[in-house]
């Protein structure tokens, strides 16, 4: 079966650095996703990794290892408006988005 | 980033009436369109895929009778919920991909409550 792992809540303090995990197995792989989404609202996109490699956006940062079946998002200089939940999807060889459940990080002062 | 419209943002409608959710790509042709709903504290799941002209395509447990969709143009696709019950209460999210990228692009999400 298709699945995708991720940690269920994390919490980190303002400021700081977070590191967000997520391993998965699919059947064939077109890119892994990462969105944020803030309770009650929908999805707004972060990032997009296909190849290995650390794609860095300003604060946010995506890492792929494709070999391992394995990502990560790092956020950088935590705000209180980064509490949110963070998912990981993967696109797999029928160009479906398989999606993780989500990791809630909660930010403290 | 490409803009998908979905609306109403929220409805509250009556046990045993129908609900129709609109979902437009404002400034790219969307090819395709898929229809996530979203219970509290749980993922994203998808319910249909839908392709510009054809049928759409239904995840295993969703009924196609209840839910229709329509994607009957390269900007616009709709789901229509009929014969909503209470349980049918949810979060309901498009998106959107199509042109010369695989991302997908979200629309804001239409809160449904079926009283």
């Amino acid at each position: 079966g298709q699945n995708i792992d991720q940690p269920t809540e994390m919490t980190a303090t303002e400021g700081a650095i977070v590191q967000i995990n997520c391993t998965y197995q699919t059947s064939g792989f077109n890119g892994l996703f990462w969105y944020q989404q803030h309770a009650g609202e929908a999805p707004t996109f972060l990032s997009y990794n296909v190849l290995d490699g650390l794609e860095e956006k300003g604060r946010f940062s995506s890492f792929l290892s494709r070999s391992k079946g394995y990502s990560y998002l790092l956020l950088k200089e935590l705000q209180m408006k980064d509490s949110a939940s963070y998912l990981c999807a993967v696109m797999d060889s029928n160009y479906q988005l398989i999606w993780g459940a989500g990791t809630k990080l909660i930010i403290k002062p | 980033g490409a803009v998908v419209s979905q609306h109403p943002s929220w409805v509250i409608c009556k046990s045993g009436t129908s609900v129709k959710i609109e979902c437009r790509s404002l400034d790219f042709q969307a090819t395709t369109m898929f229809w996530y709903r979203q219970f509290p504290k749980q993922s994203l799941m998808l319910m249909a895929t839908s392709n510009e002209g054809s049928k759409a395509t239904y995840e295993q447990g969703v009924e196609k009778d209840k839910f229709l969709i329509n994607h009957a143009s390269l900007t616009l696709s709709t789901l229509t919920v009929t014969s909503a019950h209470p349980e049918d209460s949810s979060f309901y999210i498009c998106s959107a991909s199509g042109g010369e990228t695989t991302e997908a692009f979200f629309g804001q999400g239409t809160r449904l409550t079926v009283v």
